[in-house]
């Protein structure tokens, strides 16, 4: 089945040791976005690539990176992760159809990170 | 600025009943509308969107959704509420226009409670 694939579910990580998350999607999608979200709180969008286009939300921190190789993954970094970063980190794609505004997103399962 | 509101923290509904989570919205121009479902540390599950078209919007797991333009709401209903349908309802909205840049916006969620 097609589908959006994180890993791992769960990360525990060091004060201010670096992190990566992974994503990956095998539904050809154009667009991939990378959200936190904290106690059920609603996701938060960080950033997304259109393409190799890489579009940053402005309040997203300097400490979360992303790196997205090809159409299929797609990747968080945390350079230093600090006690704040603890939360739910959650990949969706969307088709990315011209403008895509009525694009549904497809999320994975996500990534639970603890910060020690 | 678009924005997307959901009145109510938690909703209880007895199993059996009709149930209806509430989320109202302000875009300038024509929205896409859309809902998610969230279960305990999974990510969010598409339910159903209203891009255009017939105002009531059937998605899955017998969920549905009523476009009012006049009242800008887009209120999530189920006939017959179920226990499996305990979980966290996000209702998210996003502008029809031609700009790529334009993000989805969610509501802080309303946790369902369903009483056996």
């Amino acid at each position: 089945d097609a589908m959006v694939i994180q890993n791992p579910r769960y990360q525990v990580t060091q004060f201010g040791k670096p992190v990566t998350l992974s994503c990956s999607q095998t539904l050809n999608h154009n667009v991939m976005y990378w959200y936190q979200q904290k106690s059920s709180q609603a996701p938060k969008l960080l950033f997304h690539y259109y393409d190799k286009d890489f579009n940053n939300e402005a309040d997203t921190p300097d400490n979360f990176q992303s790196r997205r190789p090809n159409t299929s993954f797609c990747f968080l970094d945390i350079r230093s992760p600090g006690l704040g970063d603890a939360a739910m980190y959650l990949c969706a794609t969307s088709r990315g159809s011209r403008w895509g505004q009525g694009d549904t997103q497809y999320f994975g399962p996500g990534t639970r990170l603890t910060v020690l | 600025a678009q924005s997307v509101a959901q009145p109510e923290d938690q909703v209880n509904v007895a199993e059996g009943n009709p149930l209806t989570v509430k989320c109202t919205y302000s875009v300038s121009g024509n929205p896409y509308l859309f809902w998610y479902v969230q279960y305990p540390n999974r990510g969010l599950q598409f339910l159903l969107k209203y891009i255009t078209g017939d105002n009531l919007v059937k998605g899955s797991y017998g969920f549905e959704a009523e476009f009012n333009k006049s009242q800008t709401s887009f209120h999530l209903k189920k006939p017959s509420a179920l226990v499996s349908d305990s979980a966290l309802y996000f209702c998210a909205v996003r502008r029809a226009v031609m700009n790529r840049d334009d993000k989805i916006i969610f509501g802080k969620g309303t946790r369902l409670h369903i009483l056996p």
